[in-house]
């Protein structure tokens, strides 16, 4: 089966730093990938992972370890534009086979 | 065209009613996907569409929905006798086969209501 989680909400204060964890078992993997989503709008591609370590773009890392099942996305420097659903998605299999999402996590940014 | 375009944008519909929802995918994309996002809730996957090869219907919650997509061009779902618990945004999304990460792109997606 498939089962993907992460926390649901979570708050964190401008110019601080934010971790947002995801745990996965899937049936085969080939890549986890970070989406943004700002309400009412379309998610945004953000990173994409296959091997282990972490991927540095900007203020936004993420990090993937396949052996654990884990991955987390790292938001520095957090602005109040910010604030937006943070999913995660894992391919199961090779090629362009469906991502399964998890329920994603509501970040909230205050002053 | 440069993006993922869907339409309507937002459908209120009775319930009871059959409803066809578009999508346009980037040119060139050759596999499409439709999802769907309750409120509150993570993106559920419905339909696969890779080229020309048989669809994945495999997330297809009943046999009110069904998709089509010719070649590697236009997809419309269609949602017959909608149900209240149908109500929810419907998501599109393209990628290439050897694109990005296979990452996709996804269009401003579909509001429905079912009243």
């Amino acid at each position: 089966g498939q089962n993907i989680d992460q926390p649901t909400e979570m708050t964190a204060t401008e110019g601080a730093i934010v971790q947002i964890n995801c745990t996965y078992q899937t049936s085969g993997f080939n890549g986890l990938f970070w989406y943004q989503q700002h309400a009412g709008e379309a998610p945004t591609f953000l990173s994409y992972n296959v091997l282990d370590g972490l991927e540095e773009k900007g203020r936004f890392s993420s990090f993937l370890s396949r052996s654990k099942g884990y991955s987390y996305l790292l938001l520095k420097e957090l602005q109040m534009k910010d604030s937006a659903s943070y999913l995660c998605a894992v391919r199961g299999l090779i090629g362009n086979t469906p991502l399964v999402f998890g329920k994603g996590t509501r970040l909230s940014v205050i002053a | 065209g440069a993006g993922v375009s869907q339409s309507p944008s937002n459908k209120v519909t009775e319930k009871g009613k059959d409803v066809e929802l578009r999508c346009d995918p980037i040119s060139g994309h050759t596999a499409l996907y439709w999802y769907r996002q309750r409120l509150g809730q993570g993106l559920e996957f419905l339909i696969y569409f890779q080229g020309n090869s048989a669809p994945d219907k495999s997330g297809l919650p009943s046999d009110r929905f069904s998709a089509e997509r010719t070649g590697e061009s236009v997809s419309t779902l269609t949602i017959q006798r909608t149900q209240q618990e149908d109500s929810a945004v419907y998501l599109c999304a393209s990628s290439g086969y050897r694109g990005e990460n296979y990452g996709y792109t996804f269009g401003s997606g579909t509001r429905l209501t079912v009243v």
